[in-house]
């Protein structure tokens, strides 16, 4: 079946740390891959996507790369700040409409 | 252009009440989507609307749980009697006409249900 594992939180950093959230997925054929982010008090917005192996998804200085071969989708930032505090998803779809979403992980950034 | 919503935003009622849950998509968006995240675990899929038409209903847990949307617009959760397990963060989402797996799917902010 379609399934998504991420890590688990919650993750706490210093701003200007170094930011990776690992997902890994399991699917049949070749599912697009997403990452959700909730901001408190709001709904799960889009950060970035990717559609087929190789690609590479970045958005607000956060990126990811569908890799094929270690069904991942790793969430990286270079330097974290404040108002990157979320909650991150990853998900996957296949074919036809719905997501498969994982349990998402708590980020909180101290300055 | 105003996001997805929806109403209430918060809910706490007692186990065997009924509680409604609404969602008013994107206008012009023709896809629905109700999910389901209950504490701590993934937010899992619930159904799925085109227009007025139930498209997968596949993740619908029990028959308790009831979703409409007539006239194709706003959509309704209806959960009758509500158990303590019901509780959870219950989103909506919508996209535009088209089933492309690429499409990107717009999140209501939720609706929390307390279920005591």
């Amino acid at each position: 079946g379609n399934s998504v594992t991420q890590m688990e939180g919650p993750v706490t950093l210093s701003e200007e740390a170094f930011l990776t959230i690992n997902c890994t997925y399991t699917a049949t054929g070749y599912p697009s891959l997403f990452w959700y982010v909730q901001y408190p008090g709001e709904g799960l917005q889009l950060l970035l996507k990717a559609t087929k192996a190789d690609d590479k998804g970045s958005n607000k200085g956060f990126e990811a790369t569908y890799r094929k071969e270690t069904t991942s989708f790793h969430l990286e930032k270079g330097s974290v700040q404040v108002s990157d505090s979320a909650v991150y998803f990853c998900a996957l779809r296949r074919t036809g409409n719905q997501f498969y979403f994982g349990t998402g992980t708590s980020l909180t950034v101290i300055p | 252009e105003a996001g997805v919503t929806q109403f209430p935003s918060h809910s706490v009622i007692e186990k065997g009440q009924t509680v409604t849950l609404r969602c008013d998509p994107i206008s012009g968006h023709d896809n629905l989507y109700w999910y389901r995240r209950v504490m701590g675990k993934e937010i899992k899929f619930l159904l799925h609307f085109v227009k007025e038409s139930k498209q997968d209903e596949s993740g619908m847990p029990n028959n308790r749980f009831l979703a409409e949307r007539t006239g194709g617009t706003y959509s309704t959760l209806k959960v009758q009697p509500a158990e303590l397990e019901d509780s959870g963060v219950y989103f909506c989402a919508s996209s535009p006409p088209g089933t492309s797996g690429y499409n990107e799917q717009f999140f209501g902010p939720g609706t929390r249900l307390t279920v005591l």
